[in-house]
């Protein structure tokens, strides 16, 4: 089964700042995703990336297939982008596998 | 949009209580999922679903059992509520054969408090 890490578990910045949240990957995968959690609960997905990069506005989210590795960047962060980010990738490389998440990353971003 | 709906936001029950946890999506999505989620652990999948009447145990199924009569209904079942299941139920729908590479669809959650 694929382990998913996440660094940091907490993350707190001014707003402004450039923003990094990182996630490694034990198993060889087809797909990661990046979900955002607001307070109230509520999970959407921002991302699914297989490779290179890919931007929504002010998010961008690379992966590195042979290192096992993903970030998910914020620029101009701003308050409203205070939530918890989680990545989450196939729990086997074999295909129709269910996802395993990550730990989440709480960011609180502070006007 | 998708919508993906949970039965109640919030639900208390008493310990050895039998308790339905209903989830209802739109959009025709082959996939639903059952997860939990608790501070420090994350979201771990409890049970899914590929296709009407068709169930697969997650990584925690001990404790709880799933129904998947139609295609758009995929109920959690507590049989007897414990102290231990308090907690964050989340539900998630997704289309196609390759679930990994689908897009999620998350309901809004119940916190569920046994006591």
């Amino acid at each position: 089964k694929n382990e998913v890490e996440q660094s940091p578990q907490n993350l707190t910045a001014q707003e402004g700042e450039f923003i990094t949240i990182n996630c490694s990957y034990s198993v060889g995968i087809s797909a990661l995703h990046w979900l955002q959690q607001h307070p109230g609960g509520g999970i959407v997905s921002l991302f699914m990336l297989s490779s290179g990069k890919k931007k929504h506005g002010r998010l961008i989210a690379t992966i590195n297939i042979q290192e096992k590795h993903s970030s998910l960047h914020i620029t101009a962060s701003h308050p409203r982008d205070s939530a918890v980010y989680i990545c989450a990738a196939p729990r086997a490389y074999s295909g129709n596998t269910p996802l395993v998440f990550g730990k989440g990353t709480r960011l609180s971003v502070i006007a | 949009d998708v919508k993906v709906t949970q039965s109640s936001r919030y639900l208390v029950k008493r310990t050895g209580e039998k308790v339905f946890l209903e989830c209802v999506q739109d959009m025709d999505h082959e996939n639903m999922f059952w997860y939990r989620q608790d501070p420090g652990l994350g979201l771990r999948l409890i049970y899914f679903s590929y296709d009407v009447k068709m169930k697969e145990k997650g990584d925690i199924p001990e404790g709880y059992s799933v129904s998947r009569e139609k295609k758009e209904r995929f109920s959690l079942i507590l049989e007897s509520a414990s102290t231990n299941q308090t907690s964050m139920y989340l539900c998630a729908s997704s289309s196609g054969n390759l679930p990994e590479v689908s897009e999620q669809y998350f309901g809004p959650g119940t916190r569920l408090t046994v006591t």
